[in-house]
């Protein structure tokens, strides 16, 4: 109930396409939903992050998508650069819960070829 | 304002021995948590903590240990190492509760 799955495992993109990265998971009493950029050498860094009360939302070319009866939420990359190469973490957390304990994704690597 | 800080950032040590890693959190957070990562198991909750109080823990055996200084700062031990144990520990830190955490860059930890 604690897990996050994420997939695909790896993505190779072209410069200029769409960048989708999945998520699923079971806890209903999960209500924030992070994403995570990590750059080799790096800590994760927060790159954009939905409550369950909203169905979208867009930070430049970052889009999360969010599904609720599905238990689903999704990144979506628009017009995706050499410079977004990186490997990406969704999570998920119970801000009421007391703790701040993340559950991450497994990961997903991102290659943008120019 | 500084991001969180984390020292060392490589260490190499025996199976056997014992490590301390420190993390310094960003001003005025008061949460800091910790997380190792491996690319076998990803992200993994190690515990955290909150005004010196551990509030949560992962699974992960007795052998981590950890505490935090009444100036949020923390530090996490790791005694009687595995080889296993090797990995890039993480620490990050948030305000009250937000969901947002604020990662460090990490301390490799290499195990031989």
């Amino acid at each position: 109930q604690q897990q996050v799955k994420q997939s695909p495992q790896s993505l190779i993109v072209q410069k200029g396409g769409i960048s989708i990265i999945n998520c699923a998971y079971e806890n209903t009493a999960f209500d924030y939903f992070p994403w995570y950029q990590q750059f080799p050498g790096k800590g994760p860094a927060l790159l954009i992050a939905i409550r369950p009360d909203v169905s979208e939302k867009k930070e430049g070319r970052f889009t999360i998508s969010f599904n609720k009866s599905a238990k689903q939420f999704s990144l979506h990359i628009m017009d995706s650069q050499p410079g977004d190469s990186a490997t990406y973490f969704c999570a998920a957390i119970i801000t009421q819960g007391g703790s701040e304990k993340l559950v991450f994704g497994k990961g997903t690597k991102l290659t943008v070829n120019p | 304002k500084a991001g969180v800080t984390q020292t060392p950032r490589y260490l190499i040590k025996t199976r056997g021995q014992q490590v301390t890693l420190s993390c310094s959190p960003i001003s005025g957070h008061r949460s800091v948590s910790w997380y190792q990562q491996t690319p076998g198991q990803g992200l993994q909750f190690l515990f955290e903590y909150f005004s010196e109080t551990q509030r949560n823990k992962g699974n992960f055996p007795g052998r981590f240990s950890g505490r935090q200084f009444s100036n949020s700062r923390s530090e996490m031990n790791v005694s009687t190492l595995e080889l296993g144990d090797s990995a890039l520990y993480l620490c990050a830190s948030s305000f009250m509760n937000t969901g947002e955490l604020f990662f460090g860059e990490g301390s490799r930890l290499t195990v031989l």
